[in-house]
């Protein structure tokens, strides 16, 4: 079955942009018919809907989150990526990556970024 | 921005009996669309529901979903020691962005 899973830095300086990446194995990212999201989880404030992208590159962003966020996707590796910038500890959270546009399943197990200096 | 509210915050039970936990929205989700996950400490939300009441893939049927408008309801017939863990009902009825509620942990007593 398809799985995902996050990597990228789990620290970041304030002011920096956090960089994450989700590979998908068990199946292509390109087939299917879905859309792939990052989903973020903060300690005080829940869960909380970043955007998501197709395989063709069509995207949407959380409007609260919009002039900061770019989401891309790589076919080629069966990757999609998250670029969150001018980061503050405000951003500190669990990212995760998941399938779906609308409802996710499944989930990557989650990577913790902390903002800090 | 449809907010979701769910009561009651902590769910205090033991195992064997009924759980029933509330999510209410601040508007109409259009079309049912609404998922409830479990989380586990230390693991990513699992989706047990979605359209309000169908169970996603591998699901026990004690989970079941119901609701409309802006009431819906998870119940978990018998609760197994394995299903004490935090729920969450999230909203796709609308415009995105979707919603989340805060979450109810179901305890044991």
């Amino acid at each position: 079955q398809v799985q995902l899973q996050e990597s990228g830095p789990g620290l970041v300086k304030p002011s920096q942009t956090l960089s994450l990446t989700c590979t998908v194995s068990g199946g292509s990212i390109s087939s299917g018919g879905y859309y792939w999201s990052w989903i973020r989880q903060h300690p005080e404030k829940g869960l909380e809907c970043i955007g998501y992208i197709y395989y063709s590159g069509s995207t949407y962003y959380n409007p609260s989150l919009k002039s900061r966020v770019t989401i891309s996707v790589d076919t080629s590796k069966n990757q999609f990526s998250l670029k969150l910038s001018s980061v503050t500890a405000a951003d500190t959270a669990v990212y995760y990556c998941a399938r779906g546009r609308t409802y996710y399943a499944p989930w990557g197990q989650g990577t913790l970024v902390t903002v800090s200096s | 921005e449809i907010v979701l509210t769910q009561s009651p915050g902590t769910l205090s039970l033991s195992p064997g009996e009924r759980a029933t936990l509330s999510c209410r929205a601040t508007q109409s989700v259009s079309g049912s669309y609404l998922a409830w996950y479990q989380q586990k400490p230390g693991q990513a939300p699992r989706l047990l529901i979605y359209g309000a009441s169908s169970r996603a893939t591998g699901i026990p049927d004690r989970f079941s979903g119901s609701g409309s408008g802006t009431d819906f309801t998870l119940t978990i017939s018998r609760l197994e020691p394995e299903d004490f863990a935090v729920y969450y009902c999230q909203q796709y009825g609308s415009s995105p962005p979707w919603t989340f509620g805060q979450g109810t942990k179901v305890e044991i007593k």
